[in-house]
């Protein structure tokens, strides 16, 4: 299926600070990427989403990135907050079936 | 508000049981998903169903099986549980349609297998 590669696995900035994840997929036929926030202890959840004839969208403080002919998109998060601590996961659909990285634990130290 | 309801948060089986873990959808979704969560892993998708009676392998469907009999509940089965499937298993489902959208998840089962 769908190798989609995620990076960093780890990410530590100061609050205030921006972060920046990306992520690599295989599939060409791809056509819709979300991500996905999980904080400790509760489920994923839907924060931001581009669909493959977009090549940007933003929503307050984080936005997202697509460069399909480089096959990769990255999330950004400016003027980060403790609170935006957490596990993000990557994801590339084709067709019914979502194909996730392995996720980036980001932590935002005050 | 979308509910995804897994009937146990927490199980502790014996290698060799059969196990059953039940999920529950409240919006009248076409797709649903089991994924399972490891450290350093991700989701792993294992199966998913696109309509009632229908299902699909993932990428690591080997040791499980599925049911959806109705549109609302989707079943994974671990026919005989080994100490490997000890992890955390993820229901999710979707509105339907292809690409598939927006994903949600229920709260989880952490199953240890002894």
């Amino acid at each position: 299926g769908e190798n989609v590669e995620q990076h960093p696995s780890t990410l530590s900035v100061q609050e205030g600070d921006s972060a920046v994840i990306k992520c690599t997929y295989s599939d060409s036929a791809s056509n819709y990427f979300p991500w996905y926030k999980q904080e400790l202890g509760k489920r994923p959840q839907l924060i931001i989403d581009i669909r493959s004839n977009v090549g940007e969208k933003k929503d307050q403080r984080i936005a997202v990135t697509l460069n399909k002919t480089a096959k990769h998109f990255s999330l950004h998060i400016t003027e980060t907050q403790p609170e935006d601590s957490a596990v993000y996961f990557c994801a590339a659909v084709t067709g019914y079936a979502l194909n996730f990285g392995k996720g980036t634990s980001l932590l935002v130290t005050p | 508000d979308v509910k995804v309801t897994q009937s146990s948060r927490y199980l502790v089986k014996r290698t060799g049981e059969k196990v059953f873990l039940e999920c529950v959808q409240d919006m009248d979704h076409e797709n649903m998903f089991w994924y399972r969560q490891d450290p350093g892993l991700g989701l792993r998708l294992i199966y998913f169903s696109y309509d009632v009676k229908m299902k699909e392998k993932g990428d690591i469907p080997e040791g499980y099986s599925v049911s959806r009999e109705k549109k609302e509940r989707f079943s994974l089965i671990l026919e005989s549980a080994s100490t490997n499937q000890t992890s955390m298993y993820l229901c999710a489902s979707s509105p339907g349609g292809s690409p598939n959208e927006k994903l949600f998840f229920g709260s989880g089962t952490q199953l240890s297998v002894l």
